[in-house]
């Protein structure tokens, strides 16, 4: 079993719905959450941050996080075609000082008009 | 503009050969990493390093070599040894300690022809 868990997809939606997207882990020492995206040939891009339990909203995007439940979702409102991408969750953890970002596989999106 | 900048874009490698790829940040950053992606299979840990002079295996490091000689750069070889190194490879940053957010650069594309 992965560490972190996350369905690949792809997830298909029409323009200007809402778009959920999870995470699952195993590891109950993850203490800081990521969320990237990322087009077609391009490096991830850092969309939300969260370190604590709860939400944390940011424009359209929300994230949120159920440590108890070691649960992570990404929430996308009024989603756009152009939030088509791959959307990977990534969580680290202190290890003798270190933080090594564990990412998921990703979840690919797309948003038809 | 601070960021990371990963070159070439694009690199061909003939078989047997040792290629090295480029990675340079100005972010101030002490900790930088080596990711792979391969498709479905989200990104995989190479090496990492928090400290100039200083670095660590990741998950898949063999076949692999890194140096650390300034904070600014953080080479990548690709060995002959790495029997199947066709990938989309990507460098990371990230300040050591408390809020670890990784920044990626934009990703080079390796070829075996």
């Amino acid at each position: 079993q992965k560490e972190v868990e996350q369905d690949p997809g792809p997830l298909s939606v029409p323009e200007g719905a809402i778009v959920s997207l999870n995470c699952t882990y195993s590891n109950s020492a993850f203490q800081y959450f990521m969320w990237y995206r990322q087009y077609s040939r391009k490096g991830p891009e850092l969309l939300m941050y969260t370190y604590s339990s709860g939400n944390k909203e940011d424009g359209r995007f929300t994230a949120q996080v159920d440590k108890s439940s070691k649960y992570i979702s990404l929430f996308i409102r009024d989603s756009q075609p152009s939030d088509s991408a791959t959307y990977l969750c990534a969580m680290t953890y202190a290890s003798g000082g270190s933080y090594i970002p564990t990412f998921g596989r990703g979840t690919s999106l797309i948003v038809h008009p | 503009d601070g960021g990371i900048t990963q070159s070439p874009k694009y690199l061909f490698r003939k078989e047997g050969q040792n290629v090295t790829l480029s990675c340079e940040q100005n972010l101030n950053h002490d900790a930088m990493y080596w990711y792979r992606q391969d498709p479905g299979q989200g990104l995989r840990l190479i090496y990492y390093s928090q400290i100039v002079n200083d670095f660590q295996k990741g998950d898949i490091a063999e076949g692999y070599s890194v140096s650390r000689e300034k904070k600014e750069s953080f080479p990548l070889t690709v060995t002959s040894a790495q029997k199947n190194p066709t990938a989309f490879y990507l460098c990371a940053s990230s300040i050591r300690g408390g809020r670890a957010e990784a920044f990626f650069g934009q990703g080079t594309r390796l070829t075996v022809v």
